[in-house]
């Protein structure tokens, strides 16, 4: 079992739709980040939290450290999220997420 | 101004070549990263650098050595290249440790 499990692995919704991509992690941590990496390869992080709630736009992402879990949201979504989505848990040694593949349809 | 570039982006090599990946951060960020993507898409840090020193070092075989010539520059040399090596490696920098990690574009390693 991974330190660190994604669900769903891969997810299709049409535009317009709430999305939700989740994070258990096992290991205690200090931080988590969720990253996104678009189809040409780049990785872009989005939010990096240790407790609470983030907002950044269509964005939310929030972390229950008790349950050590995790969720990104993304309201309206738009073709143009369609990437992976990866969490990672950790301050400077990160250990990943295998990552969730969204697809946004128009 | 890219604030994470790696060069080359793609390389494509023979088995048992030297090569190396070339990283500089503009950023003016203290901590440097090397992470290795497999063909699976799963990502695993190789190596961590805060201020030119070295602070991890995964389990890595030591036919890869990072070389930081200054705390902007983070460089990856591979001896010896190996058909499993073939991978995307991405650069990342950070503020300090712990905040939040800025990726290079990656580059593409295709050891043939």
């Amino acid at each position: 079992k991974n330190e660190v499990e994604q669900s769903p692995q891969n997810l299709t919704a049409q535009e317009g739709e709430f999305i939700t991509i989740n994070c258990s992690y096992s290991v205690g941590i200090s931080a988590l980040h969720w990253l996104q990496q678009h189809p040409g390869g780049g990785i872009v992080s989005l939010f990096m939290l240790s407790s609470g709630k983030k907002k950044h736009g269509r964005l939310i992402a929030t972390i229950n450290i008790q349950e050590k879990h995790s969720s990104l949201h993304i309201t309206a979504s738009h073709p143009r999220d369609s990437a992976v989505y990866i969490c990672a848990v950790g301050i400077e040694k990160l250990v990943f997420g295998k990552g969730t593949k969204l697809t946004v349809n128009p | 101004d890219t604030a994470v570039s790696q060069t080359p982006k793609y390389l494509v090599t023979q088995m048992g070549n030297d090569k190396s990946i070339k990283c500089e951060q503009n950023l003016g960020h203290d901590t440097m990263y090397w992470y290795k993507q497999d063909s699976k898409k799963f990502l695993k840090i190789m190596f961590s650098y805060n201020n030119k020193e070295l602070i991890i070092n995964e389990t890595v075989p030591n036919r890869f050595s990072p070389k930081s010539p200054d705390k902007a520059h983070l460089n990856l040399h591979i001896n010896s290249l190996e058909l499993g090596d073939s991978a995307v490696y991405f650069c990342a920098s950070s503020p300090q440790r712990g905040n939040t990690i800025y990726f290079g574009e990656g580059s593409w390693l295709t050891v043939v």
